[in-house]
């Protein structure tokens, strides 16, 4: 059974340019997490989606991010325009909500670098 | 609100020594979940265990063993005979189920071990 899987692994960008981060669920999970992972702020939760509705966006750093989720097996991160700030890590993660036990299961993350 | 805290911010242990990582939490519910993660220099994250609030028994996974205490809110991870492998950042994670959703976690700022061989 495939994981989540996240697009690009790597992208380098310079500033003030458009980036959108991908990302598929596991199939028949209901919830979708977008996090960020940089070293001064550890993993910080941006915005999650239950049946492809944004449930809680206040993690969104600002107006430049933005999330979207037009199905159950795609969801998009875009940062426009970019700025050398939004270098990261993102992870995308996966739930569902017949678990008990809430585990989350990421992707491997789409390490982004804004020069 | 809820709030993790890693005070250990990098801890280095010498192979087969016992090390033991810290995590303390914040609450106001009183059904939550814990959780601890690995996150190896390869970056991807990697679930370890979880715990829910009612269930205080400790567990042990063969070198790993988990430690949770409600009274000091804290749910401690215990390598024992550590192994070079064991090398990486581990996160320790909250979530809590207050109006039945998700929620999502929310880690602590995890501990890098090293361990040396």
């Amino acid at each position: 059974d495939a994981g989540v899987i996240q697009s690009p692994r790597h992208e380098v960008t310079e500033m003030g340019q458009e980036v959108t981060l991908r990302c598929k669920p596991i199939s028949g999970h209901d919830y979708l997490f977008w996090y960020r992972q940089t070293m001064m702020r550890g993993l910080e939760l941006l915005i999650y989606f239950n049946n492809n509705v944004p449930i809680d966006d206040s993690g969104m750093p600002e107006d430049r991010f933005s999330a979207k989720m037009p199905n159950a097996s795609f969801s998009t991160l875009k940062i426009q325009p970019s700025e050398p700030r939004d270098s990261a890590v993102y992870f995308c993660a996966s739930s569902h909500s017949g678990q008990v036990n809430r585990e989350l299961f990421f992707g491997e993350g789409s390490r982004l670098t804004v020069l | 609100a809820q709030k993790v805290t890693q005070a250990q911010t990098e801890i280095s242990v010498v192979e087969k020594e016992d090390v033991t990582l810290d995590c303390v939490y914040e609450t106001r519910d009183t059904t939550y979940y814990l959780f601890w993660y690995k996150q190896p220099p390869s970056g991807e994250l990697v679930f370890l265990i979880r715990r829910n609030s009612f269930d205080e028994q400790n567990e042990i996974s063969g070198r790993y063993s988990w430690n949770f205490q409600k009274s000091t809110s804290s749910f401690n991870f215990t390598i024992t005979a550590s192994q070079v492998v064991d090398s990486a950042v581990y996160f320790c994670a909250l979530s809590e189920v207050s109006g039945g959703g998700a929620d999502g976690l929310t880690f602590g700022k995890g501990t890098h071990l090293i361990i040396q061989p």
